[in-house]
């Protein structure tokens, strides 16, 4: 596609439940990202993928906070037990080289947590 | 302390006027330096990257950064009222190659 693309745009759930956010990457980029940002706030590094591994996962808050890239392409952000804390919005980009410095963000995933 | 401070604003300035944004970093290790425009309810959207101290131009927006003040700056020429948006500065360590550290926002209206 022509951008970076995540779905669903808006996820209502109920604490305690399990989300997926998925993410769909520029054709062709080699690099994805997630951020999460708060009202208010910048957007905050959670991971960090080359290719199909992820080569830097420190900013993952906990264990309840898990994400893939099987196949090098698509990716999906999971969260386990949500908490209300988790409501924010779920940023994800994509680069053709690693390094983040040409991040494409999409529109992100605006995730509430009743 | 954050790593990257910036001025939450709101900035108020009427159409046509220059708009000054900046950004201070604590971190010698910040050597990479982007700067990102945010509306309401969108993504971050790329405008500038720069590596190097000194000024880049592209358009009515120019990025000047300061390595040896820890300081960077976006400057907007002839403002439009569609310039109303949150600017983001973003970085880069060198130590934390793929990991974009953000400010705040800085909230900008351009005024009719």
């Amino acid at each position: 596609g022509a951008g970076v693309s995540q779905t669903p745009s808006n996820k209502v759930t109920e604490k305690g439940k399990y989300v997926e956010l998925r993410c769909d990457p520029i054709s062709g980029h080699t690099a994805l990202y997630w951020y999460r940002q708060s009202l208010g706030q910048g957007p905050e590094f959670l991971i960090y993928f080359q290719g199909t591994g992820a080569a830097d996962d420190s900013g993952l808050p906990n264990d309840r906070f898990f994400a893939v890239r099987p196949e090098g392409s698509v990716s999906t952000l999971k969260i386990q037990r949500t908490e209300r804390g988790d409501s924010a919005v779920y940023l994800c980009a994509s680069s053709s080289q690693g390094g983040g410095t040409e991040a494409f963000f999409g529109q992100g995933t605006r995730l509430t947590v009743v | 302390q954050k790593e990257v401070e910036q001025d939450p604003g709101p900035l108020s300035v009427p159409e046509g006027a220059i708009v000054s944004l900046n950004c201070t970093y604590s971190n010698s290790a910040f050597q990479y330096f982007m700067w990102y425009r945010q509306y309401s309810r969108k993504g971050p959207e790329l405008l500038m990257y720069t590596y190097s101290s000194g000024n880049k131009e592209d358009g009515r927006f120019t990025a000047q950064v300061d390595k040896s003040s820890k300081y960077i700056s976006l400057f907007i020429r002839d403002s439009q009222p569609s310039d109303s948006a949150t600017y983001l500065c973003a970085m880069i360590r060198t130590d934390s190659w793929g990991k974009l550290q953000f400010g705040a926002g800085t909230q900008v209206v351009v005024t009719p």
